[in-house]
Order: structure tokens, then sequence, then C-alpha cells
């Protein structure tokens, strides 16, 4: 469903090591999922997508995970740095044939130095 | 190279003031989008258009209405905006085969 609350989830990881972000989505009929990351002040910024016919896509230092038996979409991100601090979202097209995303609530990442 | 383009980048309007957002995209994407977002919040759809095809969120006050005189260019106009309007507004294109991608946002504030 939409997105709803006040304040962002958090995740704190230290320098180098990996981050998991995960997201719950609604509609087990949506067919494509997308993460963002958005930096303070700026537009969300694409990282991966994946579609339903798949379980695990890679990219460069990030895997996205779908699980569809429980609606579930993780982001790893390998060696984690200073400039993946950030706030991510999922975005999940709603149903197919249409052009309409919906986005989870979104995490925000700290790296620790 | 700039792909989705909004302007202005800051704006600032009066309460009850009449405000035009615009947006304009070089990929050729036959659809756009208005999301609005509120501080640690997720965007928020508010509208799309499919081509010339508008199509509006069941939430969306009247307050809010979009033009898109072709294919590059969309318009956001809030036709008096309140204080509850401050936000950050981000335009989007999006097409059959391509993701969705993102303007770098107008940052609205209402006095």
């Amino acid at each position: 469903g939409e997105s709803v609350g006040l304040h962002l989830p958090t995740l704190s990881v230290q320098e180098g090591d990996n981050s998991i972000i995960n997201c719950a989505y609604s509609n087990s009929a949506s067919d494509y999922f997308i993460w963002y990351k958005q930096e303070s002040g700026k537009g969300p910024q694409f990282i991966i997508d994946i579609r339903s016919n798949m379980d695990k896509r890679q990219g460069q230092r990030v895997t996205v995970l779908l699980n569809k038996t429980v609606k579930h979409l993780s982001l790893q991100i390998a060696a984690t740095q200073p400039g993946d601090s950030a706030v991510y979202f999922c975005a999940e097209k709603w149903t197919s044939g249409t052009y309409k995303y919906i986005f989870g609530t979104g995490t925000r990442l700290k790296v620790l130095a | 190279d700039a792909m989705v383009i909004q302007n202005p980048r800051y704006q600032v309007t009066q309460f009850g003031k009449p405000v035009t957002l615009s947006c304009s995209q070089t990929l050729n994407h036959n659809v756009m989008y208005w999301y609005q977002q509120k501080s640690s919040q997720a965007p928020k759809l508010l509208f799309h258009y499919y081509d010339k095809d508008f199509n509006n969120e069941a939430d969306t006050p009247d307050n809010f209405q979009s033009r898109r005189p072709n294919t590059s260019f969309c318009f956001l106009d809030i036709r008096s905006p309140g204080l509850g309007d401050a936000a950050m507004y981000l335009c989007a294109t999006g097409s059959r085969v391509d993701t969705q991608y993102f303007g770098p946002g107008t940052r609205l504030t209402v006095l």
C-alpha cells in the first residue's frame, strides 16, 4: 500500500562492511521493482532493478534479492563506503500493464568511519 | 548529460499565490510523473501522463493540476498553495521498456 510514517528506520554500518536493506512490498501482482538512492536535497537515483521472473540480480557492488513468496525485496551493498550514506527506497510497479509506482517507507543508511 | 530537468530548483511563493513548476526530458519517454515528497517520507505520486492521457491519484487535492503540451514537457500547477504544500516536488519519466528516472526536484517554500 501507500508509504506512511514520519520516521525513517536507520541502518548504521561500519565502513567496509556489507549492508543489507530490506523492503516489504504490498502487491503480489507487482512485476517490476527498483531500488533508489536519495541523497539530501536531490532526486532519487536509480541503483538497480529486478523483474518478477528473477530471484537475484547483481550490479557493481550491489545485489538485489526478490522473494515473491513473502513479498520481500532486499538490497545488498558490498564493502560499504562513506559515499553510500543516503536514504534508500524500493519501488514496485503496481500491476502489470500500468505505469504506476508505489514507494516503500525508505531506510536511512549511515556509514561509520 | 541531464535527462530529466526541473526548473526552478528552488521556488518561494506566498500563501494562495499560484505557482507553476516545470519539467522537461530528453529521454523521449511517453510517461511523465509528478511526485510530492515531504521531509523523511517517501515520494507520493500525485498524477502521471501516459502520452496525453492524464491519470490522477484519488487522493490528490484539486489544488494540484498538470499540463503536458508535448512529449518533452510537463508542468505542475498549484492553484492556491497552502503551508502544507511546502515540499520537494519530483518529476520522473518512464516507458514500457525502460525504468523510471527522476529529476533533481524543485523545493517549494510557501510563506
